[in-house]
């Protein structure tokens, strides 16, 4: 039981290419989640998926687009990266409507945009 | 506008000791509260949470106490060990909300 995975580990891109990071879950869990963390500003919600087939923007959208490919896979895609991109991102899955509101996160990607 | 906030960046506490660390927020319609606890190169683990509808939950070293009138609650270590130099997350959730709002962190560093 793998739970969250994350790909790739570590990325470096250049101004303007593209790139998507790829997430899967194990646990059969309906909802999944984009976050990125850059210091001393938390963990803010980029977009998350409620269940297969549906997608909603949170709070930090502009510049990405996410695809919920299947109940296990949520995959965030840069069309163009910019600097201001350069941050660790995480992908996290819940079951839906879970009484603690529990989310399991993954390892995170480092992306560094020059 | 930040709905959750943690004031303290870092604390630094003695071994042994008690660690508090504090959360405010500011949206009343968060029924749930959550800790998260975060080290280098990984992601967040889930610790400790709270419903709205208790004032105190307790799990061994790690008690989360609720004051819904001050919107305020703190998550205590008690005792601190080393391994609890982390970085922690007060979060929280509105109205089975699956979206969870997440605070700044809080840098524990836990003195020998």
């Amino acid at each position: 039981n793998a739970g969250v995975t994350q790909t790739p580990k570590f990325q470096v891109l250049k101004t303007g290419q593209s790139m998507t990071l790829q997430c899967a879950q194990d646990m059969n869990h309906n909802s999944m989640y984009w976050y990125r963390q850059d210091p001393g500003m938390g963990l803010r919600l980029i977009y998350y998926s409620a269940s297969e087939g549906t997608t909603d923007k949170g709070e930090v959208p502009n510049g990405y687009n996410v695809s919920r490919l299947n109940k296990r896979e949520f995959s965030l895609r840069l069309e163009s990266a910019a600097p201001s991109q350069t941050s660790v991102y995480f992908c996290a899955s819940s079951p839906v409507r879970a009484a603690t509101r529990e989310q399991y996160f993954g390892p995170g990607t480092r992306l560094t945009v020059t | 506008d930040q709905q959750v906030k943690q004031n303290s960046p870092s604390l630094s506490v003695q071994e042994g000791r008690i660690s508090i660390l504090n959360c405010d927020y500011t949206n009343s319609m968060f029924d749930y509260f959550l800790w998260y606890k975060k080290y280098p190169a990984e992601g967040p683990t889930f610790l400790i949470s709270i419903s709205s509808i208790k004032d105190k939950n307790e799990d061994g070293r790690f008690t989360v106490f609720l004051n819904k009138s001050a919107k305020h609650l703190s998550l205590h270590i008690v005792p601190s060990q080393p391994g609890d130099s982390a970085v922690y997350f007060c979060a929280a959730s509105a109205n089975r909300d699956d979206k969870i709002i997440f605070g700044k962190g809080t840098r524990l560093h836990i003195l020998p």
